[in-house]
């Protein structure tokens, strides 16, 4: 049963701390994508990645996110230092680039910062 | 800026009923929709595409989208508790872009 997998689940931390949240996408997969979903703005793209080579990170705010692809089985996003207002569920979602629009989601990560 | 409306709901049906959730868009470039469905603490599941205007029906699912008034919708047949959940619908400007934007979504429930 193939499935994007996210850690952690939860995450609570404090203020000014580091965050890094991990994706494994499913096997085979070759973009990445990762959003932020709040009840205020809803679901959010931060990031994607194409091959591992990062497209577009332009909805991330720069001064303290970063997302990588170290390999084809590991994304991350890192948040430094964190804020209260980035508390909220974040998603992975991975696809292949043949069926470019269907996106698969993990589980999310819910994010705390108090 | 591309923008996805939705009404937020709740959209309330009785049971065996039909559910209609409505999506318009801003984009006149997109070519690819898509609805997922959320359920509460969930993460968002593909259940349906559409990328031509008209009808598309998988199962007690059909799409509907009319691309010269920009909008998208999704009827829901027969409808079950179980079809509760919050329905999120999404564009894809196509043209080598992977990048879709989301709607808020509606919240339906489905009453016994």
């Amino acid at each position: 049963d193939a499935r994007v997998t996210q850690t952690p689940r939860h995450k609570v931390t404090e203020m000014g701390q580091e965050v890094t949240m991990r994706c494994q996408p499913i096997l085979g997969h070759n973009t990445v994508f990762w959003y932020r979903q709040t009840m205020m703005q809803g679901l959010e793209l931060l990031a994607y990645f194409r091959n591992r080579a990062p497209l577009d990170d332009s909805g991330m705010p720069k001064d303290r996110f970063s997302a990588e692809m170290p390999d084809a089985t590991l994304a991350t996003l890192k948040i430094q230092p964190s804020e209260p207002r980035d508390s909220a569920v974040y998603f992975c979602a991975s696809g292949l680039d043949l069926a470019v629009d269907e996106q698969y989601f993990g589980p999310g990560t819910r994010l705390t910062v108090t | 800026q591309k923008e996805v409306e939705q009404n937020s709901g709740p959209l309330s049906v009785p049971e065996g009923a039909i559910a209609s959730l409505n999506c318009t868009y801003s984009d006149r470039g997109s070519q690819s929709f898509f609805w997922y469905r959320q359920y509460s603490g969930k993460s968002p599941e593909l259940i349906m595409s559409i990328y031509s205007n008209g009808d598309k029906e998988d199962g007690r699912f059909t799409a509907q989208l009319n691309k010269a008034s920009q909008y998208v919708s999704l009827l829901i047949r027969d409808s079950q508790p179980s079809d509760s959940a919050t329905y999120l619908c999404s564009l894809g400007s196509g043209a080598g872009s992977y990048q879709l934007t989301f709607g808020k979504g509606t919240k339906l429930s489905v009453i016994p």
